[in-house]
């Protein structure tokens, strides 16, 4: 079974721009998460979605928004872009199993802003 | 609220001498463990995950950690570095949501670097 992807994996914007980031979660999860990872702050939960409605959301402001489509697929929108969003964007899907849910993570999208 | 502490911000060991990463968890409920691995430049790998079926949980790549309530703790440990385990490892800790039985939200530890040295 195909792994998490994430599209694309290296990004350079500048300040004051939008950037768009898409995971594609493994076939037959229907829940996907975003968190973002940087030096100073670890890694931070962004928010989840499951069947297209968000279903829990972390400590980011507004600027961070995301989606989900009927068939899993996730994207998520920063705006207005600072150079403190530069990071690490990691997307995870997972499915609830017998013991529980997990989580598993895709390769990240690593996003530099100017 | 949840929480997680690693108890050690890096640790360097010899290969073939055994590995010791700490963990200490805050959990309001029942709570899921995890603990992840990440190599350079890339992305989070699952080693392990506790979920209240055995408190000693066997995990991939020879690790495996000892579910301690008493303690909250949740220690990685393996008998035997390689090379290859040099990496970041973060201890994860998940909430089980009363209401569905289902953990979504993930709260990590700030990351332990393993440095093996021959």
């Amino acid at each position: 079974k195909a792994g998490v992807t994430q599209t694309p994996r290296y990004l350079i914007k500048t300040r004051g721009q939008q950037v768009t980031l898409s995971c594609s979660p493994i076939s037959g999860h229907r829940s996907v998460s975003w968190y973002q990872q940087t030096p100073g702050q670890g890694l931070q939960f962004l928010f989840e979605y499951f069947s297209e409605t968000q279903r829990n959301k972390g400590n980011f402001p507004g600027r961070f928004s995301g989606r989900q489509f009927s068939n899993s697929r996730s994207e998520m929108n920063v705006s207005t872009l600072e150079l403190g969003d530069s990071a690490l964007y990691l997307c995870a899907s997972s499915i609830l199993a017998g013991d529980g849910e997990t989580q598993y993570f895709g390769p990240g999208t690593r996003l530099l802003v100017l | 609220a949840q929480s997680v502490t690693q108890l050690d911000s890096h640790v360097s060991v010899s290969e073939g001498t055994p590995v010791l990463l700490r963990c200490n968890y805050s959990s309001s409920y029942s709570p899921s463990l995890f603990w992840y691995v990440q190599h350079p430049n890339k992305g989070l790998q699952l080693l392990l995950k506790y979920t209240s079926a055995a408190t000693l949980v066997k995990g991939i790549n020879g690790f495996e950690a000892e579910f301690k309530k008493s303690e909250t703790s949740f220690h990685l440990t393996k008998p035997s570095a390689h090379m290859s385990d040099a990496a970041e490892y973060f201890c994860v800790v998940s909430d089980t949501l009363i209401n569905t039985g289902t953990a979504s939200k993930l709260t990590f530890g700030t990351g332990t670097r393993l440095q093996v040295t021959l």
